[in-house]
């Protein structure tokens, strides 16, 4: 199977700062990774797919990068909605799994 | 608009069967595949497995914690899919998510769509 390492595990962050998460994968996925919102209580989102591209309706602050086994997520000005815990996925082998999570937090 | 509502989660002992249903409405149901993913209290996404589209040999994967007790099934008359889960184990306690894999073309693919989730707990 292939692991998806996230890091950190958990942020806090002021109001317009730029947040960025990092994604490994165990062995070279191409670009089959996507990134996913979940907001307490709620199901999860997709918000990016395929490493970098921003799915419809999507705030354009969310972005994505990188290719391979190396990934990075960011927010390019952290909102107060944004409040929710994050997690990178790879779909280019079955299992797909997902990362850890990270939880990112206003402070 | 596209909505996926499961049914069927509640409390069953270990041991003993359950099944959930995923009942999609706003798109052609037959074209996609359609997975399960859990969630155990306070913890992280698990897949558990998908079926893909009759186009695509309705075939169905699973992970390996769940592969011999777990079936995934679709009617795409009705527009759902199925999860039975048999012989569950404590460790299946979780909110069971059903998603839509977004590419008619391309199984697996990104999950685009989710449902609300029904948990189920095993437990004596």
């Amino acid at each position: 199977d292939i692991q998806m390492t996230q890091s950190p595990s958990s942020l806090s962050a002021s109001v317009g700062d730029r947040v960025t998460i990092t994604c490994q994968a165990s062995q070279d996925i191409s670009n089959y990774l996507n990134w996913y919102q979940q907001k307490p209580g709620k199901a999860p989102k997709l918000l990016i797919y395929d490493a970098s591209n921003l799915e419809t309706g999507v705030p354009s602050r969310f972005s994505g990068s990188g290719s391979g086994t190396d990934f990075t997520f960011t927010i390019s000005s952290l909102q107060p909605e944004d409040i929710a815990t994050y997690y990178c996925q790879q779909y280019d082998n079955l299992p797909r799994t997902f990362g850890q999570g990270t939880k990112v937090e206003i402070k | 608009e596209v909505q996926l509502v499961e049914s069927g989660g509640g409390l069953v002992q270990p041991g003993r069967s359950l099944r959930l249903s995923c009942t999609a409405s706003g798109f052609t149901f037959g074209d996609y595949a359609m997975s399960w993913v859990r969630q155990a209290p306070g913890k992280g996404l698990e897949w558990v497995g998908f079926i893909r589209s009759k186009a695509y040999g309705g075939t169905t994967e699973y992970a390996a914690s769940v592969k011999g007790r777990f079936t995934i099934s679709r009617d795409d008359s009705k527009s759902i899919a199925y999860l039975q889960m048999n012989s569950l184990k404590t460790e299946d306690t979780a909110v069971y998510y059903c998603t839509r894999d977004s590419r008619r073309w391309l199984q697996p693919s990104p999950f685009d769509y989710w449902g609300q989730g029904t948990l189920v707990t095993v437990s004596s």
